[in-house]
């Protein structure tokens, strides 16, 4: 069975601050997929990222990075430079084949303040 | 990217009726579709497994007799809530996927009364 844990329910920061949420997965499947989604107040769910299982590489994307380490199976996501408009839910999933459905980490409410 | 439309995004019914949610996958074919529900400040947990075709797949403790799904096409697939009751209230979601991603339509916001 897959498993992910976000650890951290609720973060608060300050605008201009960075934060890092966590992500650590479980998972026996060698090839597996990781991913990040962002839900606003709104509802929907905004796709972030998805990284394979072999691909370490930390990614940037803006003022988005990436740590995927699979020796601590984390996939951590930091905001750099932390706006208003970032304050929303995020989301980390785990799916360990194409096609097949995502396990959802219980999510962190992000606020950040002005 | 790939676009999944679902409707309504907000829905108020009486109990006792019903009401059917679609998803639709707007530019790409999908075998398979997901509908998930969640709950305030929550997870989404994954309800059922929609097959083009076949008989959808629930998961442990949904009752597929009060959410009825159909999937006729590789395009469309539908969430029944049938006799809604006030504890059906929640937000429920759909995915689609392609080969690589997968993609959620915007959500629908289900108020029984």
């Amino acid at each position: 069975a897959q498993k992910v844990t976000q650890a951290q329910t609720e973060i608060s920061v300050v605008e201009k601050e960075d934060v890092t949420l966590d992500c650590v997965y479980e998972t026996r499947d060698t090839t597996y997929y990781l991913f990040w989604y962002k839900q606003p107040p709104s509802g929907e769910l905004v796709f972030l990222i998805r990284r394979n299982s072999f691909d370490e590489q930390n990614e940037i994307s803006g003022r988005y990075s990436w740590n995927f380490q699979k020796s601590t199976s984390s996939f951590n996501f930091t905001i750099t430079a932390s706006q208003v408009v970032d304050s929303a839910v995020y989301f980390c999933a785990l799916n360990v084949a194409s096609g097949s459905r995502l396990t959802f980490g219980e999510g962190t409410q992000l606020t950040v303040n002005p | 990217g790939a676009v999944v439309s679902q409707h309504p995004s907000r829905v108020i019914c009486k109990s006792g009726t019903s009401v059917k949610i679609e998803c639709r996958s707007l530019d790409f074919q999908a075998t398979t579709m997901f509908w998930y529900r969640q709950f305030p400040k929550k997870s989404l947990m994954l309800m059922a497994t929609s097959n083009e075709g076949s008989k959808a797949t629930y998961e442990q403790g949904v009752e597929k007799d009060k959410f009825l799904i159909n999937h006729a096409s590789l395009t469309l697939s539908t969430l029944t809530v049938t006799s809604a009751h006030p504890e059906d209230s929640s937000f429920y979601i759909c995915s689609a996927r392609d080969i690589t991603e997968a993609f959620f339509g915007q959500g629908t916001r289900l108020t029984v009364v």
